[in-house]
């Protein structure tokens, strides 16, 4: 079965440094999605992408934050300058349409840690 | 604004007894529902999910939920438990109107003893 892939699996950092999250998300999907989780606290939506455009995007989502899809196959999420409070699990997730009958499909997941 | 509750944290049970996961749901028109499954260091993996085709909804792994309208609830049930159930558990519900947000619960995480 197709999966959402997503690299590095565990990513370390210094504040005030640039990071970029890479996911490959399925083939033939069109949607795309970045969520993260801080430790002991609730999955996060951050932002949502489609026809390379940002169609939705949540108050977490300021200015350091910005998504891209360079090419066919690749979504990153990059973070411009890196806080102690950005440490989370982000994880990445894609969907074949903008319906209700079609879930998100989701990778592993990058554990971010900013020290 | 749509919000999903999930009203315990922690659930143990024992390896062959039932499963009983419960959520509660706000939302002001009929919303679609998701269950998602979080074993250690794996992504979310969908177990179910209820779109108003069916008020009770078969998922993978002997996994099932039954909607609720009357008590706003999606409870997440099956009726034997593996020990490769332990795992967290997440209600979820799609923002009416977006295909875009989902709202997660807080989790609930499921101990299985032998």
């Amino acid at each position: 079965e197709p999966e959402v892939t997503q690299t590095p699996s565990h990513q370390v950092t210094q504040m005030g440094q640039e990071v970029i999250l890479r996911c490959v998300p399925i083939s033939n999907h069109l949607y795309f999605y970045w969520y993260r989780q801080i430790l002991g606290q609730k999955v996060e939506f951050l932002v949502s992408f489609y026809n390379n455009e940002i169609s939705e995007k949540s108050e977490i989502f300021d200015d350091q934050f910005s998504v891209e899809r360079p090419d066919g196959s690749n979504f990153t999420l990059k973070i411009r300058s890196t806080k102690l409070e950005d440490s989370a699990m982000y994880f990445c997730a894609s969907s074949d349409r903008a319906s209700d009958n079609s879930p998100l499909h989701f990778g592993n997941g990058t554990r971010l840690t900013v020290t | 604004a749509q919000s999903v509750t999930q009203l315990d944290s922690h659930v143990s049970v024992s390896e062959g007894t039932p499963v009983l996961l419960r959520c509660n749901y706000s939302s002001s028109y009929s919303p679609s529902l998701f269950w998602y499954v979080q074993h250690p260091n794996k992504g979310l993996q969908l177990l179910l999910k209820y779109t108003s085709a069916a008020t009770l909804v078969k998922g993978i792994n002997g996994f099932e939920a039954e909607f609720k309208k009357s008590e706003t609830s999606f409870h997440l049930t099956k009726p034997s438990a593996h020990m490769s159930d332990a795992a967290e558990y997440f209600c979820v519900v799609r923002h009416t109107g977006t295909a875009s947000k989902l709202t997660f619960g807080t989790g609930t995480r499921l101990q299985v003893t032998l």
